[in-house]
């Protein structure tokens, strides 16, 4: 059992480049967000869904997109890469959107923006 | 506003226990939870406590004060593996997690 994946694991983006976090979980979760941490800090939530075709801002959202097109994938789309935005990016989902919402995160990636 | 406070760092000797609190201020509540983060990982769930008292799991006990919006984690018999972060996060009104910015647990021999 998988859980929830992440990639890539590390990257390094000069200002002003696109890229996409992928993420996938496979425990038919309805929630998933997408988290950043930085030193100091607690968690900021940047996007979440609570199910496919359903997504919303979250505390951080600007400079971020999502989609989820299915149950399993959430990625987060950076459209014009910036220095504030290096950080390390957790993905995490849950059975529900409510109560006791345990999160299962995924490994994270680590993102430098030059 | 809403805010998390918890100490930024803590030091304990190996076989001893140790107390991290948790003080918070959200609209509503909803639930508060407890994660542990080794360094480089992700973070893992190690409680969730919705109603005050206390909810002992193995070496590691959470408490929770509603109305004081105070909450604990107590781990026993420390061990050099417990060197991590410990994440306290509380679901408001509206369920979102409002995390603050964690202890990190040094465990000295």
């Amino acid at each position: 059992n998988a859980g929830v994946t992440q990639t890539p694991k590390f990257q390094v983006l000069k200002t002003g480049q696109s890229m996409t976090l992928q993420c996938a979980q496979d425990m038919n979760h309805e929630y998933m967000s997408w988290y950043r941490q930085d030193p100091g800090m607690g968690l900021r939530l940047i996007h979440y869904s609570v199910g496919a075709g359903i997504t919303d801002q979250g505390e951080v959202p600007n400079g971020y997109n999502v989609s989820r097109s299915t149950t399993e994938d959430f990625p987060l789309r950076l459209l014009s890469a910036a220095p504030s935005q290096t950080s390390v990016y957790f993905c995490a989902s849950s059975y529900k959107t409510s109560g006791a919402n345990v999160l299962t995160f995924g490994a994270g990636s680590r993102l430098t923006v030059l | 506003g809403q805010n998390i406070d918890q100490p930024t760092e803590m030091t304990a000797t190996e076989g001893a226990i140790v107390q991290i609190n948790c003080t918070y201020q959200t609209s509503g509540f909803n639930g508060l939870f407890w994660y542990q983060q080794h360094a480089g990982e992700a973070p893992t769930f190690l409680s969730y406590n919705v109603l005050d008292g206390l909810e002992e799991k193995g070496r590691f006990s959470s408490f929770l004060s509603r109305s004081k919006g105070y909450s604990y984690l107590l781990l026993k018999e420390l061990q050099m593996k417990d060197s991590a972060s410990y994440l306290c996060a509380v679901t408001d009104s509206n369920y979102q997690l409002i995390w603050g910015a964690g202890t990190k647990l040094i465990i000295k021999p």
